[in-house]
């Protein structure tokens, strides 16, 4: 069936790096945009980053310009979230989703990112 | 960025109610907005999709109006499962942005 899956996350150090992935599959993942989400009780449902499926078109959030890369490998039907300089505001559920005519049709699970000393 | 304020932040009603959730954009969006429901310890699941289309799979009571800066998000007849919490979403540009949620509660 059509799954995405989030791996990666943890605790990690103020000013430390992770890279989160998300595997696909039951679809086409190289036709579709991706897009990072995270959530946390402080600032609610926040969209990230999104990538097209050649990789030619990124995007991001202020918040997030400048320290974290999205990226994807479509020979593995896989998207990432490199995330550097961490911050303690950077604490929540990380999402990924499969972008359709501008919404978001299929998440993830979620995978917990704790920023924290 | 463009600012999406929901009302009201929380919503108790019977099962066979209507109820009604509205979203406001603070500029004009066109029916650049969607909306989705989340369940405890889930993700968000897409239920309309430009202003009013219904997504495949989603019940029929679920129903979604408006354009410009205002929106609704109504359900014809309250089932128990569809207490959770709603959210709606502008994709005018980037950075889309979220609406702080509606929490629906059964009375």
């Amino acid at each position: 069936q059509v799954q995405l899956v989030e791996s990666g996350g943890g605790l990690v150090k103020p000013g430390g790096s992770l890279r989160l992935s998300c595997a696909a599959s039951g679809f086409a993942f190289s036709d579709y945009f991706m897009v990072w989400i995270r959530q946390s009780p402080e600032k609610g449902l926040q969209w990230l980053s999104y990538i097209s499926p050649t990789s030619s078109y990124i995007t991001y959030t202020d918040s997030v310009k400048g320290r974290f890369t999205i990226s994807r490998d479509n020979a593995k039907n896989s998207l990432y979230l490199q995330m550097n300089s961490l911050r303690a505001d950077d604490t929540a559920v990380y999402y990924c989703a499969r972008r359709k005519i501008d919404a978001f049709d299929i998440w993830g699970q979620g995978t917990t990112v704790t920023v924290s000393s | 960025d463009i600012q999406m304020t929901q009302s009201p932040s929380s919503l108790s009603a019977s099962v066979g109610d209507r109820v009604t959730i509205t979203c406001q954009a603070s500029q004009d969006i066109n029916t650049y907005l969607n909306w989705y429901q989340q369940k405890p310890g889930k993700a968000p699941n897409l239920l309309i999709y430009d202003a009013s289309n219904l997504e495949t799979g989603v019940p029929s009571r679920f129903s979604g109006r408006g354009s410009g800066t205002y929106f609704t998000l109504a359900i014809s007849s309250l089932q128990p499962e569809d207490i959770g919490t709603y959210y709606c979403q502008h994709y005018d540009d980037v950075p889309y942005t979220f609406g702080q949620g509606t929490k629906l509660e059964l009375k």
